[in-house]
């Protein structure tokens, strides 16, 4: 059974900090991951997709890498902002459906 | 607006009564995805259509659950007897098939059960 883990439950940084958010998955074989934005009481927002034969993907000050081997990525924000703060979560593909980690919350300091 | 939009935003049901939520997804997205999410977790998957087939069902998904995707379109989740557990965010997805097989997700209908 696929696990996702996210590390760390909560972070808070300044704001202008670059900051690491990171994903493991227990099993290694997975069409995809992506990454998702989800603000309080609302629903989610794809940030990145990477395919399971990338190494990484960029959209503007975000940066997602995938490990497969090791299963593991990264999600890489530059230069935070205070609109950044919001719950981030992870999930990997295989089959039909995505299994999701319980996410990382992120406030960031003006 | 051409996203997956949910409709109703927020149910407040009495425990016992049925509730039914709707999910638009992106007009040529042919996969439709079910998950429920509760406080301070990841969303749980539900179930999954493709086109107007029920493929998977998740054990999560209780003889009282029961979703249809008539004509491929747009899909309904039941929920008969409600019990105050079935308190969550019950969130709706789609993607493509082919191509790119990003999912996007609705704004999530918020149910509580009192």
């Amino acid at each position: 059974k696929q696990e996702v883990t996210q590390i760390p439950a909560a972070l808070s940084v300044p704001e202008g900090e670059n900051l690491v958010l990171n994903c493991s998955f227990t099993d290694s074989a997975i069409y995809n991951l992506q990454w998702f934005r989800q603000d309080p009481g609302k629903g989610l927002t794809s940030l990145l997709l990477i395919q399971s034969s990338q190494r990484e993907q960029t959209s503007g000050r975000l940066n997602a890498s995938l490990d497969k081997s090791s299963g593991r990525s990264t999600l890489y924000i530059a230069a935070s902002q205070p609109g950044d703060s919001a719950t981030y979560l992870c999930a990997v593909k295989r089959n039909n459906d995505m299994r999701f980690g319980a996410g990382t919350r992120l406030t960031v300091k003006p | 607006d051409t996203g997956v939009s949910q409709d109703p935003r927020h149910k407040i049901t009495k425990r016992g009564q049925n509730v039914t939520f709707r999910c638009d997804p992106i007009s040529e997205h042919n996969r439709l995805y079910w998950y429920r999410q509760t406080l301070g977790q990841g969303p749980e998957f539900l179930t999954y259509f493709q086109n107007e087939a029920q493929l998977e069902k998740s054990r999560l998904l209780s003889d009282r659950f029961s979703a249809e995707r008539p004509k491929g379109s747009f899909s309904t989740l039941e929920i008969q007897r409600t019990e105050q557990g079935d308190s969550a965010m019950y969130l709706c997805a789609s993607s493509l098939r082919q191509g790119i097989p990003e999912a996007f997700f609705g704004q999530g209908t918020r149910l509580t059960v009192v």
